[in-house]
């Protein structure tokens, strides 16, 4: 069975303070790895896909990078409006289908 | 803009009172998805559809049903909701490839 593990589970940050998030994680046939934002009581935001190890994208203050067994969510001189969950999953394919297993996320909270 | 819609946002029912949510889609994605979250839990796939195709996780009470009558719209059924229903109910669309899920804002079910 897929698993995704998410490290911290929250995390406290001044504003400016530049920190990673990490997702590890064990799948059967990788098709993808997904970096979500949720914020309270709504549903989660697509950031980013990363397909194979060694792949980096970036968004404003967010950089994601993959290697076989985990993924970091770089976050450089946050915002108190970055302050939010942030959610990996694995797009893993088993016996012909495919299934997107969820971390259950970092709580980022950024202090003006 | 393209866009995933849920309704209502919010939705109140009596223990064992049918309820129904929807879910519809701007983005003519083949596949649409739903998924529980409980607080500070992972979503949760209950099933998905790939176009006509429904597909059912092993694990989702036989309590919910889902229907799909075009490409645009997708209902979520639960026949007796329990007080352990009460969670966030997501929808998420993709295409088949790639298979990004791009999810709605939500409805948020509470079970008296």
């Amino acid at each position: 069975e897929d698993q995704v593990t998410q490290s911290p589970e929250a995390l406290r940050l001044q504003e400016g303070e530049s920190s990673s998030l990490n997702c590890s994680y064990t799948v059967s046939g990788l098709r993808g790895l997904f970096w979500y934002r949720q914020d309270p009581g709504k549903g989660p935001e697509f950031l980013f896909t990363l397909y194979s190890a060694g792949e980096e994208k970036e968004k404003e203050r967010l950089k994601a990078t993959l290697t076989k067994k985990e993924s970091f969510l770089h976050i450089t001189a946050p915002k108190p409006e970055d302050s939010a969950t942030y959610l990996c999953a694995v797009l893993g394919y088993n016996f012909g289908n495919e299934k997107l297993t969820f971390g259950t996320g970092t709580r980022l909270t950024i202090i003006p | 803009d393209a866009m995933v819609i849920q309704n209502p946002r919010y939705q109140v029912t009596q223990f064992g009172k049918p309820v129904t949510l929807s879910c519809s889609q701007t983005l003519n994605h083949n596949v649409m998805y739903w998924y529980q979250q409980k607080s500070s839990q992972a979503p949760k796939l209950l099933f998905h559809y790939y176009d006509k195709d429904f597909n059912n996780e092993a694990d989702t009470p036989d309590n919910f049903q889902s229907r799909r009558p075009n490409t645009s719209f997708c209902f979520l059924d639960i026949r007796s909701p329990g007080l352990g229903d009460a969670a966030m109910y997501l929808c998420a669309t993709s295409r088949a490839r790639p298979r990004t899920q791009y999810f709605g804002p939500g409805t948020r079910l509470l079970v008296l």
